[in-house]
């Protein structure tokens, strides 16, 4: 069936520094990626949707600049926190999904820690 | 706007009984409805899912009823085995007016399937 890759699954940084995700649909073509934040014990708390070829829509309280969010191509798009402090640390899933009667596939996650 | 509601938030059941976990949502204009289970720390991953013009899906123990007039869905778990601990969730695409790319979850309800 169909796979959805995010990578690193892990990762740990220190405040200040970028750290990238990525999200790659492996065998089929995504036309809509999603971003997803995931607090312990809680819901997931979508960020922002992307379109391939086009710019993010986020969503309410979600910084643009500081999450840069990149969907250059159908099978891949990119988080990249950048200047990441400790507050932002938490698990960050992505999903993709194409045309619209097709199914959502999730990425298995990142957990990112800012030390 | 759509508006998802999993009920119960939580169950613990002994292994073997058959459960129903439910699910509704208040715009029936969706294009389908899928069930997912989250692990702690994990992605989510796709159980089943159910198109609008369809009334139900099975996949093993597994089997999802889908009444989209009355906003409803049932994830019915036959013989519950330990291994179905997790958190279950279910999505609705569509409804809104968010076209097909719109994607509301509830906040899923967490099974403990006791030895």
């Amino acid at each position: 069936g169909a796979v959805v890759s995010q990578h690193p699954s892990r990762v740990i940084c220190k405040s200040g520094t970028s750290v990238k995700i990525e999200c790659r649909s492996l065998d089929f073509q995504a036309t809509t990626m999603f971003w997803y934040r995931q607090f312990p014990k809680q819901s997931l708390m979508l960020m922002a949707t992307s379109n391939e070829g086009s710019k993010a829509t986020y969503e309410q309280g979600v910084e643009k600049d500081k999450f840069l969010i990149n969907h250059a191509s159908l099978t891949l798009s990119t988080l990249t926190v950048t200047s990441a402090h400790p507050e932002d640390s938490s698990f960050y899933i992505c999903s993709a999904m194409g045309p619209q009667y097709s199914p959502l596939h999730f990425g298995n996650g990142t957990r990112l820690t800012v030390t | 706007k759509q508006e998802v509601t999993q009920i119960p938030a939580a169950l613990s059941v002994p292994e073997g009984e058959n459960l129903v976990l439910n699910c509704s949502f208040t715009d029936s204009a969706i294009y389908n409805l899928q069930w997912f289970r989250q692990d702690p720390g994990k992605g989510l991953t796709s159980l089943l899912l159910i198109q609008s013009s369809q009334r139900e899906q099975t996949s093993g123990r597994l089997n999802a009823s889908l009444d989209k007039s009355s906003g409803r869905s049932t994830l019915y778990i036959a013989a519950s085995q330990p291994g179905d601990s997790a958190t279950y969730l279910c999505a609705v695409r569509g409804g809104d007016s968010g076209g097909y790319q719109k994607v509301t979850f509830g906040i899923g309800t967490k099974l403990q399937v006791i030895p």
